[in-house]
């Protein structure tokens, strides 16, 4: 049984430039949430994903968005980056109840030059 | 400001010391979780907390949530190299059901 994927595992881009980030769901998760962790820091809520819509979403800026397909799967777009976009971002997923176990996949490492 | 916060930041022990780490907020969370988390790796789920006053026991881990439920300790027994890692608590603020909110972790070395 595959855990959470995500990909790639590392990225560099430069500023102002733009980022899809793209992860893969634990077999049987509907619903998967998007995580910026910078070094040293727990991670901080971006947003989550049900049924193909924005659920909730943390204090991140409209440069941030999101998609999820039919088949549960996610993307992290980031727009005109920042050097502060610079981070891990971690995608976690889960059942659809709130007090479902989020698993979290290995992050894609993103450095902003 | 920081929902949730760890402390220490950082803990550098020796292989068979006990150790203690602390996560405060001054609100109330539903349940409370513990992850670790290695280098290269995304967080890994311990243990949830749900009632106040609870403890939970893993191996050489014990978890406790306050009895007003804000705040959690992650007692460790014996500490080895295989314990290091970054400790992190997380719950889910009231209001935010959905949203996971993480403390800034502790960073724990154990040495051979």
């Amino acid at each position: 049984d595959a855990g959470v994927t995500q990909s790639p595992t590392h990225l560099i881009k430069t500023r102002g430039q733009q980022v899809t980030l793209r992860c893969s769901p634990k077999s049987g998760h509907d619903t998967v949430s998007w995580y910026q962790q910078a070094l040293g820091q727990g991670p901080q809520f971006i947003f989550q994903y049900y049924e193909e819509e924005e659920r909730q979403r943390g204090n991140f800026p409209d440069r941030f968005s999101g998609h999820q397909f039919p088949n549960y799967s996610s993307e992290l777009n980031v727009n005109a980056l920042l050097l502060g976009d610079s981070a891990l971002y971690l995608c976690a997923s889960s059942f659809s109840n709130p007090s479902s176990t989020q698993y979290f996949g290995p992050g894609t490492r993103l450095t902003v030059l | 400001t920081q929902l949730l916060e760890q402390s220490p930041q950082f803990l550098s022990i020796q292989e068979g010391e006990n150790l203690t780490v602390y996560c405060n907020s001054s609100s109330v969370f539903s349940s409370l979780q513990w992850y670790r988390q290695e280098p290269g790796e995304g967080p890994v789920l311990l243990v949830t907390v749900v009632t106040g006053g609870e403890v939970k026991k893993l191996k050489r881990l014990t978890f406790q949530f306050g009895d007003a439920r804000k705040d959690s300790s992650l007692h460790i027994t014996a500490a080895q190299p295989g314990d290091t890692g970054l400790y992190l608590c997380a719950g889910h603020p009231s209001g935010s059901a959905r949203q996971l909110t993480f403390g800034s972790g502790t960073q724990l070395t154990v040495l051979p």
